[in-house]
């Protein structure tokens, strides 16, 4: 069956090492987001892209990068990584344009120490 | 800033139906109405979606107001299991996909 998958799901680093969390879908969608979700908040949209070489900031995208080299992948990169960047990291995707059904993978949970 | 409002959170009884509201009052003619729901430690599930009639499917049905400005979802007959955040929103082909912290949904046996 078709799935989305990130690792790693746990990673503990210290503050101003990069680090980058995978973003891996068989379903050949074009439309990948990475979202961020703090303790008791809502999902915040960090990036997207809706295709190869394709990407676009979302609204919290200060501290992050993605880059989208093939259709299954968007890694998402924190080239330094910080304390407020401690966080649940959701990756999803889409086959229609930002109307699609959504499919979201099971998270990568992040401390920065 | 999400297009929707939604209360923090309802309650419920068990095997009861619930009706969660959402209101959208500068929906557009081209926004779809997608539902979501996040279980605890879970990623977001889809639940349903609909552009302006309402919509079954096994999961749930949603109820569009005529003027579109608001919307129900309705969970038939609610268990345990539906315990969870749900989130409306508004996504058309232009704009970025944006959640609001949704309506927390406690199901009381």
């Amino acid at each position: 069956d078709a799935e989305i998958t990130q690792s790693p799901r746990h990673k503990i680093t210290e503050t101003g090492r990069q680090v980058t969390l995978a973003c891996h879908q068989t379903w050949n969608h074009n439309n990948m987001f990475w979202y961020r979700q703090d303790l008791g908040h809502g999902l915040r949209l960090i990036h997207y892209s809706y295709g190869v070489q394709d990407t676009n900031k979302g609204e919290v995208s200060d501290g992050y990068s993605v880059s989208r080299s093939n259709t299954e992948d968007l890694p998402l990169t924190l080239e330094s990584a910080a304390s407020s960047q401690t966080s649940v990291y959701f990756c999803a995707s889409s086959d229609i344009r930002n109307t699609g059904e959504l499919f979201f993978g099971e998270g990568s949970r992040l401390t920065v120490l | 800033d999400a297009k929707t409002t939604q209360p923090n959170s309802m309650e419920s009884n068990e095997e009861e139906p619930v009706h969660l509201p959402c209101n959208h009052s500068t929906i557009s003619g081209t926004d779809y109405i997608h539902w979501y729901r996040q279980l605890p430690s879970q990623g977001p599930e889809y639940v349903i979606h609909g552009l302006t009639s309402n919509v079954n499917n096994r999961m749930a049905s949603l109820a569009i107001a005529e003027d579109r400005k608001s919307s129900t979802l309705i969970l038939h007959r609610a268990t345990l299991r539906d315990a969870a955040v749900y989130y409306c929103i508004l996504l058309n082909r232009d704009d970025k996909i944006i959640f609001g912290k949704g309506t927390r949904l406690h199901i009381l046996p």
